[in-house]
């Protein structure tokens, strides 16, 4: 069975500009969450998908939006990049997330210069 | 008050030796805990997860949890070099899952 799996992997982007990283969760998984990790903040949770809909939403401004399809792939959005935007963006998949476990992907490493 | 609080360590251990690492959390309508690793450069795995109070062993792992103390707990037993990472515990809340800042363990061969 495929694990989560985030695209793309590493990226360089300038300040200013925006970002989209796709993540498709486990098959079967209609719940997908994303998180961004830095060094000093550690894991802080942005927001929560499933069928379609945003459940949930981290404190987050309004720069980080995502969605989710009808196949359960998700995508997240960053506008106007700020250089402390520069984090490790983990997607994470789960059948639901009322106490189930979440799976993460390998996560894609956003690097603003 | 963080929602999930952890000894941020370092700790360190000599190889075989128990690693004891710490969890404590604010929200008492939390049911589902879990612990993940994370080695330097990748992603969470999950290693534990448990949901009622008592402990849970898996190999050389055993979680204990204290829902009256909102605490909770995971050991490692023998432990090994390749254990050297950082743990995350999570808990379930209604909608989402929230972590600590995680511990860094060091296992010394």
């Amino acid at each position: 069975k495929a694990g989560v799996t985030q695209t793309p992997r590493y990226l360089i982007k300038t300040r200013g500009q925006q970002v989209t990283l796709s993540c498709s969760p486990i098959s079967g998984h209609r719940s997908v969450s994303w998180y961004q990790q830095t060094p000093g903040q550690g894991l802080q949770f942005l927001f929560e998908y499933f069928s379609e809909t945003q459940r949930n939403k981290g404190n987050f401004p309004g720069r980080f939006s995502g969605r989710q399809f009808s196949n359960s792939r998700s995508e997240m959005n960053v506008s106007t990049l700020e250089l402390g935007d520069s984090a490790l963006y983990l997607c994470a998949s789960s059948t639901d997330t009322s106490g189930n476990t979440i799976y993460f992907g390998e996560g894609s490493w956003l690097t603003v210069v | 008050q963080k929602e999930v609080e952890q000894n941020s360590g370092p700790l360190s251990v000599p190889e075989g030796a128990i690693a004891s690492l710490n969890c404590t959390y604010s929200d008492r309508v939390s049911q589902s805990f879990f612990w993940y690793r994370q080695y330097s450069g990748k992603s969470p795995e999950l290693i534990m997860s448990i949901y009622s109070n008592g402990d849970k062993e898996d190999g050389r792992f055993t979680a204990q949890l204290n829902k009256a103390s909102q605490y909770v707990s995971l050991l490692i037993r023998d432990s090994q070099p390749s254990d050297s990472a950082t743990y995350l515990c999570a808990v379930s809340g209604a909608l989402d899952m929230r972590f600590g800042a995680g511990t860094r363990l060091t296992v010394k061969p």
